[in-house]
């Protein structure tokens, strides 16, 4: 079965530090991975997506994430965080070659909270 | 380019009534999808349609149902609402389908509660 998993419910940080927040997944074949962003009473905002290529991926906002194949890791990081960030960010992935066109399978998500 | 929009924002029911949540994707996206967010169980896929057809349906009972419209509008409807249904749910549109790498923009959502 396809899975993603987010260990961790929240992640404490002081501003200017840097930030990690976990992802790992489980699915079939070659997995499109992204990474959400949810603002209070707010849809989902697109952050940045692998597909294939460099393992390093840079997105919005000065976010970027690490592909790890071996170990079936997504991290999203950030070199320098803000108040701003906090939000409760998720991982997803897509397995479009296993007949999921569109259909994205979510983790718990992670509540990330900087503080000043 | 304008967002997904959806209507309405919020919505009230009762047990037993029905509801139609509407969808309408960025200009030029053929591809919606709908989803169901509640704190007990997460984000969860409820279909996807694409070129008015379902693409793809996840683990929902039959009282869940959708459609797409020529110009790519969605709706969704909700037959014999349970306090159950209960959630935010969220659209999201694409440009295409299948194995295409494009990424999926989400709407504001749509705020439903059964009493």
């Amino acid at each position: 079965a396809q899975s993603v998993a987010q260990p961790e419910d929240q992640v404490n940080v002081a501003e200017g530090n840097p930030l990690t927040v976990k992802c790992t997944y489980s699915v079939s074949g070659n997995p499109y991975l992204f990474w959400y962003v949810q603002y209070p009473n707010r849809g989902l905002q697109f952050l940045l997506k692998y597909i294939t290529g460099d393992n390093l991926v840079k997105g919005s906002y000065g976010f970027e994430a690490e592909f790890n194949k071996s170990q079936t890791s997504f991290h999203l990081k950030k070199p320098s965080a803000l108040v701003s960030d906090s939000a409760l960010y998720f991982c997803a992935v897509r397995a479009p070659f296993s007949g999921g066109y569109n259909k994205l399978i979510f983790g718990a998500g992670t509540r990330l909270a900087v503080h000043p | 380019k304008a967002g997904v929009t959806q209507t309405p924002r919020y919505l009230i029911k009762t047990r037993g009534q029905q509801v139609t949540l509407s969808c309408s994707p960025i200009s030029g996206h053929r591809s919606v999808s709908w989803y169901q967010q509640t704190p007990g169980q997460g984000l969860q896929f409820l279909f996807e349609y694409f070129s008015e057809t379902q693409r793809n349906k996840g683990n929902f009972p039959g009282r869940f149902s959708g459609r797409q419209f020529s110009n790519s509008r969605s709706e969704m409807n909700v037959s014999t609402l349970e306090l159950g249904d209960s959630a935010l749910y969220l659209c999201a549109s694409s440009l295409v389908s299948g194995e295409s790498s494009y990424e999926q923009y989400f709407g504001p959502g749509t705020r439903l509660t059964v009493t």
